[in-house]
């Protein structure tokens, strides 16, 4: 499978703990993004990476999140002191200039807190 | 900042008949893009629009940008179940690269 890859799919997690996921991109895919989405809701944009610089990041994450991607091909997403408000699909998606600028999203990483 | 709304939010469809989705932006963009979401999926690309005024069509599906690159549309017709999802409209501004979303239109088909 070439696709975007996330993992892991479900995380049910206490409140207050830690929480990471992984993506990992189209391969030769440049440019990634984070979003989130609630039930009934549309993506809302998190984060966006040109290579290993993370170049535009949204007021939603607050402190608590941080994402990287070191290398410039897989991404994590940090989640710190989880709150209920947190539970949500993270979705991530890749996407470069040689595929149109076509975004290409994830399965997504459902999270939630209890 | 950059707000997409899209309209209906519900659509409920007799098979076999048209609809169309709208999708309006804050801002003037430098392209819109849809998608399609199944229940429990993740959006699926659809098509591109980049040309103020541009039409595209998939089979079915008719695709339009406005001329002010501020809103656009989808066309089904002779709907079908395999249509039933979220259709999203997603907006890029001129100078950017974060894709903005609509709230999406459920589109229920009734057989």
């Amino acid at each position: 499978d070439t696709g975007v890859s996330q993992n892991p799919r479900h995380k049910i997690t206490k409140r207050g703990q830690n929480v990471t996921f992984r993506c990992d991109p189209i391969s030769e895919h440049n440019r990634l993004y984070w979003y989130r989405q609630t039930l009934g809701q549309g993506p809302e944009f998190l984060t966006y990476f040109q290579n290993e610089a993370q170049l535009e990041k949204s007021r939603l994450l607050s402190d608590r999140f941080s994402a990287e991607r070191p290398k410039g091909s897989f991404s994590t997403l940090e989640i710190q002191r989880t709150e209920q408000g947190d539970s949500a699909m993270y979705l991530c998606a890749s996407t470069s200039r040689s595929s149109g600028n076509t975004i290409y999203f994830g399965e997504g990483s459902w999270l939630t807190v209890v | 900042g950059q707000q997409v709304m899209q309209i209906p939010q519900y659509q409920h469809v007799q098979e076999g008949e048209d609809f169309t989705t709208y999708c309006n932006s804050s801002t003037t963009l430098s392209n819109i893009q849809w998608y399609k979401q199944r229940p429990g999926g993740h959006p699926v690309f659809l098509i591109q629009l980049v040309k103020s005024g541009e039409v595209k069509k998939q089979k079915r599906l008719t695709f339009q940008f406005g001329e002010a690159k501020k809103n656009s549309s989808l066309h089904i017709t002779a709907t079908q179940t395999t249509d039933v999802g979220t259709y999203f409209c997603a907006g890029r501004k001129a100078a950017g690269n974060k894709l903005t979303f609509g709230g999406g239109t459920r589109v229920l088909v009734k057989p």
